[in-house]
This record gives C-alpha cells, sequence and structure tokens, in this order.
C-alpha cells in the first residue's frame, strides 16, 4: 500500500525558513517523480514543484523560485522541501503527492496518492 | 504557463441528477495531458480521471472525462451524495503543472 506522510509544517515568523519532509512507502521511491502541491486556507490547488526519481531534474512554479528547493533522498526513501525567505502568502497546506508512471515514461505526470499535508503558518 | 480556467464556478444539483463540469486551457494541452481530482472537506485530493478521459483505479463508472486541446469536460452521470465535493483539473502538459481554481459541487 502506497503511503506518503508530511512532517515538518508549523509556524514561522515572515523571512524565516523550513523544511518539509515526505516519507514514502509501498512502491519503489526512485522510479518515480514527485511533487509538492500547496492549498492556502479557503482556497484552491497550488503547484508549487517537482523533481524526478533521480534528483536531477527539478521544477518550480515562479512564485517560489529562489526561495525553495525540492530534494530527494532514495536511500530513506524521503521527499524534502526547503523553505526559504518565507512569506505571508506561503501560509497553507502542504501536499506531497506521488507521479502516476514512472520515470520510465517520459515527460511530465498526474499524481495518483496524495499524502494528507502538514500545514504551514508564516506569521509574526 | 498554461492557465486552466473552470466553470462554473460553484454547482448546486440534486442526486441523481447529470453534473458537467468545465476545464478550458490558456493555451494547447499537449497529448491529452490533463487530470481531473476530486477533493473532500478536510482531506487531500484523489485522483478521478488521467489522460482527459481514463478513470484512476477504483473510480466508478459514472465518471467520464472527455475533450481535447483547450477544452475538456468532467462528467456525472448520475450523482451520489458522496459526490459533492470540489473538483480540481489540472494540465501536467508543461512545466508549472497548473490547476484550475475548482468547481464546487453542492447540494440544492
Amino acid at each position: 500500500e502506497v503511503q506518503l506522510l508530511e512532517s515538518g509544517g508549523g509556524l514561522v515568523q515572515p523571512g524565516g525558513s523550513l523544511r518539509l519532509s515526505c516519507a514514502a512507502s509501498g512502491f519503489t521511491f526512485s522510479d518515480y517523480g514527485m511533487y509538492w502541491v500547496r492549498q492556502a486556507p479557503g482556497k484552491g490547488l497550488e503547484w508549487v514543484s517537482g523533481i524526478r526519481g533521480s534528483g536531477a531534474v527539478t521544477y518550480y512554479v515562479d512564485s517560489v523560485k529562489g526561495r525553495f528547493t525540492v530534494s530527494r533522498d532514495n536511500s530513506k526513501n524521503t521527499l524534502y522541501l526547503q523553505m526559504n525567505s518565507l512569506r505571508a502568502d506561503d501560509t497553507a497546506v502542504y501536499y506531497c503527492a506521488k507521479a502516476r508512471l514512472s520515470k520510465a515514461v517520459p515527460g511530465h505526470k498526474c499524481s495518483d496518492y496524495w499524502g494528507r499535508g502538514t500545514l504551514v503558518t508564516v506569521s509574526s | 504557463e498554461i492557465v486552466m480556467t473552470q466553470s462554473p464556478g460553484t454547482l448546486s444539483l440534486s442526486p441523481g441528477e447529470r453534473a458537467t463540469l468545465s476545464c478550458r486551457a490558456s493555451q494547447s494541452v499537449s497529448s491529452g495531458s490533463l487530470a481531473w481530482y476530486q477533493q473532500r472537506p478536510g482531506q487531500a485530493p484523489s485522483l478521478l480521471i488521467y489522460g482527459a478521459s481514463s478513470r484512476a483505479t477504483g473510480i466508478p463508472d459514472r465518471f467520464s472525462g472527455s475533450g481535447s486541446g483547450t477544452d475538456f469536460t468532467l462528467t456525472i452521470s448520475r450523482l451520489e451524495p458522496e459526490d459533492f465535493a470540489v473538483y480540481y483539473c489540472q494540465q501536467y502538459s508543461s512545466s508549472p503543472l497548473t490547476f484550475g481554481q475548482g468547481t464546487r459541487l453542492e447540494i440544492k
């Protein structure tokens, strides 16, 4: 059974940093791209970042480029999101999500499994 | 960036009725790289449709997706009580992988 468990959320002051983790199990982690998607309170979904199975290629939405860094440790089956220079509009539930198809299939993928999310609140 | 626009914002229907949700892309979504997700209150999104028209594992056949290029549709043939939720479309043709703003399906 595929499981994704996010952790690391919490309250942080504007300008601060936080590192989110997503522990994965139930599939061959290194074979799949992974994504971070966020949802501000009462708002819709916003795709934030993606990383290929190897970790060699990463993608970001413009609003977080230069501030957020996605990475993965395939030996630990764990996805990370390092968030620096946090702003109030980064306040959201952050979900990690697994790509539906493995790296054997080229191109971007939709997500077939999602974690329950971790809440990040940026406020003074 | 491909901008996804969903309509209507809110759809009020009764159980047993048919629901039609629309999603329009600002530019062509190649290879039908369009997904639909359902999100119930307090839960993570769950995948309904991928490749514009293929149902994800375990999704009942009352859910169907159609469309290509820039115009896509999610149809729920006969609404069940558990179908009342928020629905999002997502293009995964190019980065950033953008979502629509969502359609809230509420009980009339």
